[in-house]
């Protein structure tokens, strides 16, 4: 079962615009971490937030964590061509035992 | 510094066939993953191992075995290979549990 659900499940935009992904889960987490996978390649940490944080920036990406709606977002700013992937979030939930459990993951195409 | 290295990267099996897929990790973590991932979905957990010596069931463990061989390897086996069993293998590594986790490239495997 998937504790993470990402949307939309697609996404277009123009390079220079914003893109924001959003997560829902649904039990109480340890942490949440978001991954980008490049087409064929494995997947890559960007930005991992835990539960007693609600906002977490790392360059162009911005991560929002609501604990009380049990959803995360994340934002990228001035989207390049390069970002265009797939972004999974993963919970850390409290009752799997530190395991992570990942979303099916938003496709994002940032055209030039 | 290599990371998270699988080998191999494709492979064609016939339904019943055995095969060990391989992953190894240069980075002294104590935690390694087995996940597979099907078309649009997220990544689903099959073994994992917290630490040397230790070897626990994920959410989809039916149909294989794995063995930490030492802190840096860590291989899947599939004893009698199903077409079900079609999908992407990735490895995977973290200094520990709920940690961000580092990723292999995968294993792009076919079972006629």
């Amino acid at each position: 079962s998937q504790q993470g659900e990402e949307d939309p499940q697609a996404l277009s935009i123009q390079e220079g615009e914003n893109a924001t992904m959003n997560c829902s889960y649904k039990t109480s987490i340890n942490n949440l971490q978001w991954y980008r996978q490049n087409s064929g390649r494995g997947l890559v940490h960007l930005i991992l937030i835990r539960s007693n944080e609600r906002e977490k920036h790392s360059g162009r990406l911005r991560v929002t964590l609501d604990t009380s709606k049990k959803s995360s977002s994340l934002l990228i700013t001035a989207s390049r061509a390069a970002d265009t992937a797939s972004y999974f979030c993963a919970t850390d939930a409290n009752n799997a035992g530190n395991m992570l459990t990942f979303g099916g993951g938003t496709r994002l195409m940032v055209k030039p | 510094n290599a990371g998270v290295t699988q080998t191999p990267k494709f492979q064609v099996l016939k339904t019943g066939q055995s095969m060990t897929l391989q992953c190894a990790q240069d980075m002294n973590h104590n935690s390694m993953y087995w996940y597979r991932q099907d078309p649009g979905m997220g990544l689903r957990l099959i073994y994992y191992s917290a630490s040397e010596g230790t070897t626990d069931k994920g959410e989809v463990p039916n149909g294989y075995n794995v063995s930490r061989l030492n802190k840096r390897e860590f291989s899947l086996r599939l004893e009698s290979a199903a077409p079900s069993q079609t999908s992407v293998y990735f490895c995977a590594s973290s200094e520990d549990v709920s940690q961000p986790q580092h990723f292999g490239d995968g294993t792009r495997l076919s079972i006629l």
